[in-house]
């Protein structure tokens, strides 16, 4: 059973306009989330975490919001760069263990 | 949706003892799994890529000896911490690549969190 879902496989989106990365989960009882970026052939790198009693965290160009009534969070860069194309993971955790989406890739186009 | 498991998900053992951790896809065939540990807060660090069938392709700076993979079948990776230590006390996450899946979809494992006393 998913409890972290990405429902958009794929984004692309024109450089220096806003991205708009989107989370569900299921399990109301993660501690906090948080955003992978990877890009092909590397590991998965730590971009930003949010913890499940926030709404908001900012860090630069990124930003995650947090609604927990509907389960759902988003992450936004603006304004978005060639570099920042990659696959994006969404991730809970909580009971010890983390729960991964399924990415979403991200195209930023010059 | 495909899924990943590991096994166990937390070990508590004495330092000097060597620890097994499995990494199963549940409805899928891999004939790559990947194992990565985890840092707090901290980018997820690849230490291995794990083929079926053959040896394991360790990445810089880990040490092969220590950290065993075998990858006897398309469902089942494991990772052996050979002569634990405390600072091999880390979360130990696995991922699986759906070989018959459109494109190169990883999914990841809930991770194992070792503690070394």
């Amino acid at each position: 059973d998913q409890q972290v879902k990405q429902n958009s496989p794929s984004l692309s989106v024109q450089e220096g306009r806003i991205s708009i990365l989107n989370c569900d989960y299921t399990n109301s009882m993660f501690d906090y989330f948080l955003w992978y970026k990877k890009y092909p052939a590397e590991g998965p790198t730590f971009l930003i975490s949010i913890s499940s009693i926030k709404d908001k965290n900012e860090d630069g160009r990124f930003t995650v919001f947090l609604n927990k009534s509907a389960k759902h969070l988003s992450l936004h860069i603006v304004p978005s760069q060639p570099g920042d194309s990659a696959v994006y993971f969404c991730v809970g955790y909580g009971g010890n263990q983390f729960y991964f989406g399924t990415g979403t890739s991200l195209t930023v186009i010059p | 949706g495909a899924v990943v498991s590991q096994h166990p998900s937390r070990v508590i053992c004495k330092s000097g003892t060597s620890v097994k951790i499995e990494c199963r896809s549940l409805d899928f065939q891999a004939t790559t799994m990947f194992w990565y540990r985890q840092f707090p807060k901290q980018s997820l660090m690849l230490m291995a890529t794990s083929n079926e069938g053959s040896k394991a392709t360790y990445e810089q700076g880990v040490e092969k000896d220590k950290f065993l993979i075998n990858h006897a079948s398309l469902t089942l990776s494991t990772l052996t911490v050979t002569s634990a230590h405390p600072e091999d006390s880390s979360f130990y996450i696995c991922s699986a690549r759906d070989s018959g899946g459109p494109g190169n979809e990883q999914f990841f494992g809930p991770g194992t969190r070792l503690t070394v006393l």
